[in-house]
């Protein structure tokens, strides 16, 4: 079982749409937990960190049910711009020298159409 | 702005041949640097933890010989390539935590390199 698990997608949805991304992780101990998103050819960049109770941007929307190892993403009112591969991040622990080591998902690729 | 910045951002080389990437903090010191790897269409892989001062840790099936890290100040760290081969062609990325913004903070990335080993 991968460490972190993204439907890879693509999702082809139009401007204004709603759209969910799921990610599940199968360490227990994980401390942090984020969304990056990635432009074709491009570095990770960080969308928004993943809060216990749950937290809001804007349009976008992270969850995380640690009980059942899941994190999800919410996109509300979707652009042409939020064309991206979004990518579900995880950090083992909170300790030590690999306070740093994030784990990725694959990405989950989503496109935005007029 | 970058808080990373990397230095080539594409380099095409020829096999056998050794490349040098850069990675810098731009506004805070990083004891701690993180090279990561990414071949098409698939994820980001850790492949070592750069230490300043100290010898660099590789994950495992990372070649040390072959992927040489040096971190000798507070806001350089620097990868080589010895004698690259074409399966060696992917992005390599930078990153570092400014942990002036809390010990969980996000990993802030270069802005990657790509090689491409002809």
């Amino acid at each position: 079982r991968k460490e972190v698990e993204q439907d890879p997608g693509p999702f082809n949805v139009p401007e204004g749409a709603t759209v969910a991304f799921n990610c599940t992780y199968s360490n227990s101990a994980s401390q942090s937990f984020f969304w990056y998103r990635q432009d074709c050819r491009k570095e990770p960049k960080l969308l928004m960190s993943v809060y216990s109770s749950g937290n809001e941007d804007g349009r976008f929307t992270a969850q995380l049910n640690r009980a059942s190892q899941y994190i999800s993403l919410l996109i509300r009112d979707s652009k042409l711009s939020d064309s991206a591969t979004y990518l579900c991040v995880v950090r083992p622990d909170a300790g030590g020298t690999s306070y740093g080591k994030l784990t990725f998902g694959q990405g989950t690729i989503l496109t935005v159409h007029p | 702005g970058a808080v990373v910045s990397q230095h080539p951002s594409r380099v095409i080389c020829k096999s056998g041949t050794s490349v040098k990437i850069e990675c810098r903090s731009l506004d805070f010191q990083a004891t701690t640097m993180f090279w990561y790897r990414q071949f098409p269409k698939q994820s980001l892989m850790l492949m070592a933890t750069s230490n300043e001062g100290s010898k660099a840790t590789y994950e495992q099936g990372v070649e040390k010989d072959k992927f040489l890290i040096n971190h000798a100040s507070l806001t350089l760290s620097t990868l080589t390539v010895t004698s690259a081969h074409p399966e060696d062609s992917s992005f390599y990325i930078c990153s570092a935590r400014d942990l002036r913004q809390g010990t969980n903070s996000p990993l802030h990335f270069g802005n990657g390199t790509r090689l491409t080993v002809t």
